[in-house]
């Protein structure tokens, strides 16, 4: 099973700000199969990135993925009021179980 | 537009089974799978297992096999969650979650979730 590590668990920003959130996996991610979800209080997750750097669809361009092997990262460029959230990092494919990150809280500093 | 559409909260009791569904619009029903994903209250996120809509191969986790089994009926685009054997740890919010994905042989393939659910809170209590 693929162990994905998220850091910070918390991360305390103001809006206008870059925030920079880390996900490492315990074992190469094949295909960059790394995903990233968006999820705030009492909703869904959402799909933001997939393939560790394609922005789904209608997701705003100042979220961006990048990374590969072990190693990924997402970048959000100038923090709006609705990006704080709790974001989760996926792996999927064929390494299955797919397994999620713990996840990181962003939140309004 | 893409909608999942699931069923409504479920109260439990130990022992007890539970089968949650979720019924999808806005797409050829077939042509994706579906995942089912299940978030303790304040915790993170666990796979639960895949099926796929078009000829029913499933995957499961391992800790919940034997346990669980997930079906889809085409003719109402609804795929199905069941759960047996209760306990309290099995106190969540469960999402389905569509997915590509297929399986060959003895391993599978499963793709990020695009679409999910609202969610079935289901809580396990005596």
């Amino acid at each position: 099973e693929i162990v994905l590590t998220q850091s910070p668990g918390t991360l305390s920003l103001s809006p206008g700000e870059r925030a920079t959130l880390s996900c490492r996996a315990s074992q190469s991610v094949s295909s960059s199969y790394l995903a990233w979800y968006q999820q705030k209080p009492g909703q869904a997750p959402r799909l933001l990135i997939y393939g560790a750097s394609s922005r789904a669809t209608g997701i705003p361009d100042r979220f961006s993925g990048s990374g590969s092997g072990t190693d990924f990262t997402l970048t959000i460029s100038r923090l709006e009021p609705e990006d704080f959230a709790v974001y989760y990092c996926q792996q999927y494919g064929s390494s299955l179980p797919i397994t999620f990150g713990q996840g990181t809280r962003l939140e309004i500093k | 537009q893409v909608q999942l559409v699931q069923s409504g909260t479920e109260v439990k009791k130990p022992g007890a089974s539970v089968k949650v569904s979720c019924k999808a619009s806005g797409y050829t029903f077939s042509t994706y799978g579906f995942s089912w994903v299940r978030q303790a209250p304040g915790q993170g996120l666990e796979w639960m297992g895949w099926i796929s809509a078009y000829n029913g191969d499933t995957n499961f986790a391992q800790n919940l096999q034997g346990r669980v089994t997930m079906t889809t009926d085409t003719s109402t685009s609804t795929a199905y969650m069941e759960l047996r054997s209760l306990r309290s740890d099995d106190t969540a919010v469960y999402y389905c979650a569509r997915s590509l994905g297929y399986c060959s042989g003895t391993s599978c393939y499963t793709s990020y979730f695009d679409y999910w659910g609202q969610g079935t809170l289901v809580t396990v209590s005596s």
